[in-house]
């Protein structure tokens, strides 16, 4: 089975620019998530996205935003890039359901994006 | 504030040494994942402990889940070289309703031949 695809790998932008990243999850994982590392605040949570809909969020502001296509693919969008947005950032899926059970998530290997 | 704690920070050991990692908060979680990523890739899944009090095995890591659910331990015996890496531990509040997981900081593990 292939595992969680992200396009592209690096990514040069300047500040006030936008950006999309995308994440193909792995074959049958109908949950996405996004999530920012950086040295200083480690893996942070941004969004999840479950059968197209967004159904959590975390403490980003409004120019993080994503959607989730009817094949489960996702995409990610930074607009008003600033500084200190460099990060990389991971899509991971999971199996979740709405009944629950373990959230093991499966990382794809992220976009390295750096903001000069 | 920091929901999972993780220490130490940094590791920097010789191969054939044995090393313990923890993580802890003050929230109970339903379940604890532990991660390994190495430079540059992301995070590739170890175990998942879910009973409080289990114990997991995978060759030469030994992972344990606190009683209270509150807290978690890797042990690493004969560390290797390929054992270098951040490790990473992430709980889950919501049983599995909920897309997120909450991350350490990681240990930055190295180790030298």
């Amino acid at each position: 089975k292939a595992g969680v695809t992200q396009t592209p790998r690096y990514l040069i932008k300047t500040r006030g620019q936008q950006v999309t990243l995308s994440c193909s999850p792995i074959s049958g994982h109908r949950s996405v998530s996004w999530y920012q590392q950086t040295p200083g605040q480690g893996l942070q949570f941004l969004f999840e996205y479950f059968s197209e809909t967004q159904r959590n969020k975390g403490n980003f502001p409004g120019r993080f935003s994503g959607r989730q296509f009817s094949n489960s693919r996702s995409e990610m969008n930074v607009s008003t890039l600033e500084l200190g947005d460099s990060a990389l950032y991971l899509c991971a899926s999971s199996l979740r359901s709405r009944r629950g059970g373990y959230n093991e998530q499966f990382f794809g290997p992220g976009t390295r994006l750096t903001v000069l | 504030t920091q929901l999972l704690e993780q220490s130490p920070q940094f590791l920097s050991i010789q191969e054939g040494e044995n090393l313990t990692v923890y993580c802890n908060s003050s929230s109970v979680f339903s379940s604890l994942q532990w991660y390994r990523q190495e430079p540059g890739e992301g995070p590739v899944l170890l175990v998942t402990v879910v009973t409080g009090g289990e114990v997991k095995k995978l060759k030469r890591l030994t992972f344990q889940f606190g009683d209270a659910r509150k807290d978690s331990s890797l042990h690493i015996t004969a560390a290797q070289p390929g054992d270098t890496g951040l490790y990473l531990c992430a709980g889950d509040r919501y049983g599995g309703s909920q897309g997120n997981l909450i991350f350490g900081k990681g240990t930055k593990l190295s180790v030298k031949p």
